[in-house]
């Protein structure tokens, strides 16, 4: 079992930025995806990308390119989300996910979720 | 992009009984399927993947069926605790997809 432990809720105006850290439990995650996922109040889940720490390489549907960066701290075990340009409507839950292998797609563990709140 | 739609949106059964969840996709996606079981104010959890294979430590009353645009998560012998959200997500083709998600209410 792969634990992911996010960081603590934050705050932003409109056009302003934000990061969001993920941290995993394993010695390493080299072999793992983290996704990110997204939750508005009350709505159901979006795909905002993934990234792969060993190839430090990612993937975002076009929804979010040009507003979403994926990076890593691989000494710390950490991935980073950074979105911006933030809007009201990316006020929402923001959570990591793990797909443990390569060669699987499903999400095995998720992170606890960040509160991200956006609002002058 | 490919689109999931659950059906029902909501429903109420008491427990013990048995109840399915429907998930269609608006195109082929073989069993590229999963299933997660979320609860007010807790992240999702992994219930099924691959549209039929049990997650580690899941209940046997949870089992998933399907193949290509029509997929069921069937809950036999619901208890109190199953009271949740219950989303589908497929991940045949870039982008992911979820569907909209089925909640359950326990009476």
């Amino acid at each position: 079992q792969v634990h992911l432990v996010q960081s603590g809720a934050e705050v932003r105006k409109p056009g302003a930025s934000v990061k969001v850290s993920c941290k995993a439990s394993a010695d390493t995650f080299s072999n793992y995806l983290i996704h990110w996922v997204r939750q508005a109040p009350g709505q159901g889940l979006e795909w905002m990308g993934v990234f792969n720490p060993g190839a430090a390489s990612t993937s975002y549907p076009h929804s979010f390119q040009g507003r979403v960066t994926m990076t890593r701290d691989t000494s710390a075990n950490i991935v980073y989300m950074e979105l911006r340009s933030l809007r009201s409507e990316d006020t929402a839950i923001y959570y990591c996910a793990v797909t443990l292998t390569t060669l699987t797609t499903n999400f095995d563990f998720w992170g606890q979720g960040t509160l991200v709140t956006v609002s002058s | 992009e490919i689109v999931l739609t659950q059906s029902p949106d909501f429903q109420s059964v008491t427990p013990k009984e048995k109840i399915t969840v429907t998930c269609r996709a608006s195109q082929d996606i073989g069993t590229s399927l999963h299933w997660y079981q979320q609860k007010p104010d807790q992240s999702p959890k992994l219930l099924i993947r691959y549209a039929s294979q049990s997650f580690s430590g899941v209940p046997s009353r949870f089992r998933g069926s399907g193949s290509g645009t029509e997929f069921t998560l069937t809950i036999n012998s619901l208890e109190a605790e199953d009271a949740a959200t219950y989303y589908c997500h497929q991940s045949s083709s870039f982008p992911v997809t979820f569907g909209q998600g089925s909640r359950l209410e326990i009476k």
